[in-house]
């Protein structure tokens, strides 16, 4: 079975960083693309980072609300997605979902920022 | 950014009713494949997003049929057949042609 399972998030004060992680399995990993989506409380659905395959050169694709400040990156042989949060803020304070292509969904890690 | 505007933002049914949620696109969502990368997702109360509806129109594996996805270009519609009470949340449409966005969503509840 697909499984996508996240950890890492936590409560951190702004300005701080965080690293978050995806462990993937029961699908070709290399095979996908895989995106970062966040979703505030009480509000709907936002797309933060994407990383694409090996063929398309792991090429990388950022919100402008995040850009500059995280980093989404892969580990094919473990089978890792990763997102780095610099410089946080309040504002990114939000559950934080992977997503396979948008097929495949974690269940999702909080992420708070707070002083 | 490609913006989809969802309708309605709220839509009240009775079990077994039928209902229709729009989803709008500021642009064309053809892409120069030939594919339209259109998804509708539901998210149940506390739960993660789950695919419900890709390319359109076709139905993701282990979804009832009684999800149906139409349109082309920039206006698209999910239409649920008899709705059930398990169906209950809110629907987004998600666009992945060009950079992905998603619509506002749908929350769909029991009249």
């Amino acid at each position: 079975a697909v499984q996508l399972v996240e950890s890492g998030g936590g409560l951190v004060q702004p300005k701080e960083s965080l690293k978050i992680s995806c462990a993937a399995s029961g699908f070709t990993f290399s095979n996908a693309a895989m995106y970062w989506v966040r979703q505030a409380p009480g509000k709907g659905l936002e797309w933060v980072a994407r990383i694409r395959t090996k063929p398309n050169n792991y090429a990388t694709y950022y919100a402008d609300s995040v850009k500059g400040r995280f980093t989404i990156s892969r580990d094919d042989s473990k089978s890792m997605v990763y997102l780095q949060m610099d410089n946080l803020k309040t504002e990114d304070t939000a559950m934080y979902y992977c997503t396979a292509t948008g097929t495949y969904w974690g269940q999702g890690v909080m992420v708070t920022v707070s002083s | 950014d490609v913006v989809l505007t969802q309708t309605p933002p709220t839509l009240s049914a009775t079990i077994g009713q039928s209902v229709s949620i729009s989803c709008r696109s500021s642009q064309s969502l053809l892409h120069s494949n030939g594919n339209t990368y259109l998804n509708w997702l539901l998210q149940r109360p506390g739960q993660p997003p789950q695919l419900l509806i890709y390319l359109v129109s076709r139905l993701e594996s282990g979804v009832p049929n009684r999800f149906s996805g139409s349109g082309s270009g920039t206006d698209f519609t999910l239409k649920i057949s008899g709705v059930e009470a398990e169906d209950l949340g809110v629907y987004y449409c998600v666009q992945s042609t060009h950079a992905p966005t998603f619509g506002g969503g749908t929350k769909l509840e029991l009249k």
